[in-house]
C-alpha cells in the first residue's frame, strides 16, 4: 500500500542550526509531493510541493525540498532555523493516477532559543 | 488567516450521538476537502466535493457523510459516535476550476470534537 514515512517524529535544534527533516514514499508511479506546516494552535499551511521539473523545490520561509526518485525521498531542509520555525510538519503524497492524499505521521520540531 | 471558515470551533457530545460540522470554503473556491486529525490516526484525507460532486474519497467511515451545497459550503455529518472519533476535523477549499487534487489547499482553523 502507499505510505509516506516521516522518521523523525520530534527534532529539537538551537537556533540558527540547519534542518533537514526526512520524509521517505512507497510508490512506484508518478507522484505529487508536498510539504505543510502547522504552527502551535493553527491551520495547515503548504510549505511547498513538487509536481515535476526541477526536483529542488522552493518554498516559503526558507525552506527548500529536495525530490530524490531513486530514494523514494523527499527531504525539508533550511540552512538556519528560527525559533519561529517551531511547529509541526507534514510530508504529503499524491500519486497523480488519483485524487487522494496521503500524510506522514508529522515531524515536532522544537527550537530552542 | 486562510479565507476558510468552519464552526463551531468546538464540540463535545457523548457517544451514538449525531453532529455536523459546516465549513464554508473561500469565495471562488469549488473544491472542499475534508481532513480528520487524531494522536492515534494523524492527519487522514476523508473526503472532497468539487462544485456540489463528490470527486474523491479517502478513509471515510460508512458512518460519516459529507455533501457539498449549492453556495458552495460544506457539511459533514458524523453519526452513531464512539471515543475514536474525537479529533480535530479539518476544511480546505482550493480554487482549481478542474477540481484536481494538486491545486493548493487552503485549511481553515477546524472544529475539535470530543466525543464522551
Amino acid at each position: 500500500a502507499q505510505s509516506v514515512s516521516q522518521h523523525n517524529h520530534h527534532v529539537i535544534l538551537s537556533e540558527a542550526a540547519s534542518l533537514e527533516l526526512g520524509c521517505n514514499y512507497s510508490y512506484g508511479g508518478t507522484v505529487n509531493l508536498f510539504w505543510y506546516v502547522q504552527y502551535p494552535g493553527q491551520h495547515l499551511q503548504l510549505l511547498l510541493k513538487y509536481f515535476s521539473g526541477d526536483p529542488l523545490v522552493k518554498g516559503i520561509k526558507g525552506f527548500e525540498a529536495e525530490f530524490i526518485k531513486s530514494k523514494f525521498s523527499f527531504n525539508l531542509r533550511k540552512p538556519s532555523v528560527q525559533w519561529s520555525d517551531t511547529a509541526e510538519y507534514f510530508c504529503a503524497l499524491r500519486y497523480s493516477s488519483a485524487s487522494k492524499i496521503i500524510f506522514g505521521s508529522g515531524t515536532r520540531l522544537s527550537i530552542r532559543p | 488567516d486562510s479565507g476558510v471558515t468552519q464552526t463551531p470551533k468546538h464540540l463535545i457530545t457523548a457517544t451514538g450521538q449525531r453532529v455536523t460540522l459546516r465549513c464554508s470554503p473561500r469565495s471562488g473556491d469549488l473544491s472542499v476537502y475534508w481532513y480528520q486529525q487524531s494522536l492515534d490516526q494523524g492527519l487522514q484525507f476523508l473526503i472532497q466535493y468539487y462544485n456540489g460532486e463528490e470527486r474523491a474519497k479517502g478513509n471515510i467511515l460508512e458512518r460519516f457523510s459529507a455533501q457539498q451545497f449549492p453556495d458552495l459550503h460544506s457539511e459533514l455529518n458524523l453519526s452513531s459516535l464512539e471515543l475514536g472519533d474525537s479529533a480535530l476535523y479539518f476544511c480546505a477549499s482550493s480554487t482549481g476550476t478542474s477540481g484536481a487534487f494538486s491545486d493548493e489547499q487552503f485549511f481553515g482553523p477546524g472544529t475539535r470534537l470530543t466525543v464522551l
